[in-house]
């Protein structure tokens, strides 16, 4: 079956613009995770939903960064005003449902630079 | 809050020979861990998970880890290396009473030498 896909795959933006990363999940699944690898922060959580309830927003960085789950399904991670900081992997998880034994499946990432 | 260090940042290893990944945690009560290996221009694909029971588990690929509480350690090993295992591998803890969502450790990258 597909797995989590990501759009775009890459990125490149000028600074100062917002972007929109898309995640969707493997179908049925009630869970999805953002997470984000940088090179100086490492593989770091944003934000996670599970089904109807809010989302757990403790791992961003800053009021830029938003994200919503339309459906019960896709996913728009959106930053507005990027800094170069911002450069980095965006990873999109799903699962179906928030147990040890309900294992994340990643995407490939959304690769964003910031000029 | 949770914590994961990986203490090896690369680690050389002879092909056909044995690996050993050190991974330390600090989490609040039993963790939920995890070992993920991404390969180049790859995502993260789960080796092993810790979640109770046996302290010993079994992975994919022919790799185990042990979950020794006493150490707050969870080692990931494979006795025989291939040279596709040239990767990185990132140990992980799940927050229980959030949603499991993930605090990595900042990876190991392997590298096999012929």
């Amino acid at each position: 079956g597909a797995g989590v896909s990501q759009s775009p795959s890459n990125k490149v933006t000028e600074k100062g613009k917002d972007v929109e990363l898309r995640c969707d999940p493997i179908s049925g699944h009630t869970a999805l995770y953002w997470y984000r690898q940088s090179l100086g922060q490492g593989l770091e959580f944003l934000i996670y939903f599970q089904g109807n309830s809010a989302p757990d927003k403790s791992g961003l960085p800053s009021d830029r960064f938003s994200a919503e789950r339309t459906g019960g399904s896709v996913s728009t991670l959106t930053i507005q005003r990027t800094q170069q900081e911002d450069s980095a992997v965006y990873l999109c998880a799903s699962s179906s449902g928030t147990g040890s034994y309900n294992e994340q499946f990643f995407g490939p990432g959304t690769r964003l630079t910031v000029l | 809050a949770q914590s994961v260090t990986q203490p090896d940042i690369h680690i050389t290893v002879s092909e056909g020979a044995s690996l050993e990944l050190r991974c330390n945690y600090s989490y609040g009560a039993t963790p939920y861990l995890f070992w993920y290996v991404q390969s180049p221009g790859q995502g993260l694909q789960l080796l092993l998970k810790y979640f109770s029971g046996d302290t010993l588990v079994q992975g994919i690929k022919g790799f185990e880890a042990e979950f020794k509480r006493s150490q707050s350690s969870f080692n990931l090993r494979k006795p025989s290396v291939h040279w596709s295992d040239a990767a990185e591998y990132f140990c992980a803890v799940g927050a229980r009473a959030a949603g499991n969502k993930l605090t990595f450790g900042g990876g190991t990258r392997v590298l096999v030498k012929p």
